[in-house]
């Protein structure tokens, strides 16, 4: 159990372009959801914390207009990178967690490879 | 927990020994979880061992083991007779009550055949 999702696995656009990032969890309600970004050779970097039906949270320095998240339900959670530029380029993992349930451990998607031209 | 050390970013063994991957962090808490996590080339985050700051024994999890020193404030896992399947990063997690992950910089471990 405890399967986590995301698509696409790899995209690749061109600058100015949107790109949106699923990330599901498959057999459980997430209460919540995070969002991580991992720049080669680095470690991952908690980027924004989302709730269902609530405003993500973000962290110190990561651009709410920039990174929209969307949490429309307890399966669902999405990135949406708008006007990706090639700095953005990175791998982006999500991780879900149920509190009630699970405590204190995050299932972690596949993660998604964006590389922007 | 805020900062986390790992003081390897790389490290090599040879197949069938055992190797350990430091982790030290900082946290005035007195009662968190700790984390291990292993990434392969693929990408994905793969959930390795669990460690609660009140547990009295050292966790184990087949050839994974903690080496749990809370006043030292460290928590080195113990990867057993290391296998080729075995290269990929280390992550060390802690996380504390009312806070997030933060991950280490992580170890990248390499078996050699």
């Amino acid at each position: 159990g405890a399967v986590v999702s995301q698509h696409p696995s790899r995209v690749i656009c061109k600058s100015g372009t949107s790109v949106k990032i699923e990330c599901r969890s498959l057999d459980f309600q997430a209460t919540t959801m995070f969002w991580y970004r991992q720049f080669p050779k680095q470690s991952l970097m908690l980027m924004a914390t989302s709730n269902e039906g609530s405003k993500a949270t973000y962290e110190q320095g990561v651009e709410k207009d920039k990174f929209l998240i969307n949490h429309a339900s307890l399966t669902l959670s999405t990135l949406t990178v708008t006007s990706a530029h090639p700095e953005d380029s990175s791998f982006y993992i999500c991780s879900a967690t149920d509190w009630i349930q699970s405590g204190n451990e995050q299932f972690f998607g596949p993660g998604t490879r964006l590389t922007v031209l | 927990a805020q900062k986390i050390t790992q003081t390897q970013p790389g490290m090599f063994v040879q197949e069938k020994e055992a190797v350990t991957l430091d982790c030290t962090y900082d946290t005035s808490d007195q009662s968190y979880g700790l984390f291990w996590y292993k990434q392969p080339s693929s990408g994905e985050m793969i959930f390795l061992i669990y460690q609660g700051s009140y547990d009295e024994q050292n966790a184990t999890e087949g050839r994974y083991s903690l080496n749990f020193q809370k006043a030292r404030k460290s928590a080195n896992l113990v990867i057993s007779a290391s296998q080729l399947g075995d290269s990929a990063m280390y992550f060390c997690a802690p996380l504390c009550y009312g806070q997030n992950f933060v991950f280490g910089p992580g170890t990248r471990l390499s078996v050699l055949p």
